[in-house]
């Protein structure tokens, strides 16, 4: 039982490349979420799903596209990667209701 | 969302307990206060919840003010793994979003 995996676990990227974050998950969870974190500061929701098939925007979704694929994989993607988006992402998911959130333990992107 | 509002440090020496204060004056009644902390640069770990009663579990516990407008974690008996960014978190129930603020880094000391 493996819980939230993340791929890959390091990335360097150029600007204007694209490259895609993949997540799953094997709890049997429903929803599903992506993080950034930057140094010294708290985490910032990008986007998150409900369930299968949906998704919404959280806190900063801008440069970025999701995909839920199925209940255990939610991918992140980066059309053109900006320096801006050098951060430590983090994948989580949770049941609906009360549930905690459970973390991988994070892909650090680096964008030159 | 209701916003939480933490002490950025604090300090607590080893075998004493720590008390972090979370003020989130604007809650709902339909809000839990929900206790995350990130070791290093780990993913976040979920600690404990409540939603008006004190909670306890086997990491910690929970004191949440009547008017619940502000709570207090407690880790009883510090240790220096409890070294920390420790987040206090209000989240809807039943609703898929939870917003981290920038939590409180404490250190526990020998």
């Amino acid at each position: 039982n493996a819980g939230v995996t993340q791929t890959p676990k390091f990335q360097v990227l150029k600007t204007g490349q694209s490259m895609t974050l993949q997540c799953a998950q094997d709890m049997n969870h429903n929803s599903m979420y992506w993080y950034r974190q930057d140094p010294g500061m708290g985490l910032r929701l990008i986007y998150y799903s409900a369930s299968e098939g949906t998704t919404d925007k959280g806190e900063v979704p801008n440069g970025y596209n999701v995909s839920r694929l199925n209940k255990r994989e939610f991918s992140l993607r980066l059309e053109s990667a900006a320096p801006s988006q050098t951060s430590v992402y983090f994948c989580a998911s949770s049941d609906r209701s009360r549930s905690p959130l459970h973390f991988g333990n994070g892909t650090r992107l680096t964008v030159t | 969302d209701a916003k939480t509002t933490q002490p950025p440090s604090m300090d607590c020496a080893e075998g004493r307990a720590a008390n972090l204060p979370c003020n989130h004056s604007t809650i709902s009644g339909n809000e839990y206060v929900y206790w995350y902390r990130q070791i290093h640069s780990q993913g976040p770990q979920y600690i404990i919840h409540g939603l008006k009663n004190n909670e306890t579990n086997e990491m910690a516990s929970l004191i949440i003010t009547e008017d619940r407008k502000s709570s207090t974690l407690i880790l009883p008996h510090a240790t220096l793994r409890d070294t920390a960014v420790y987040y206090c978190i209000v989240r809807v129930f039943d609703t898929d979003k939870l917003i981290f603020g920038t939590g409180t880094r404490l250190q526990v000391f020998p």
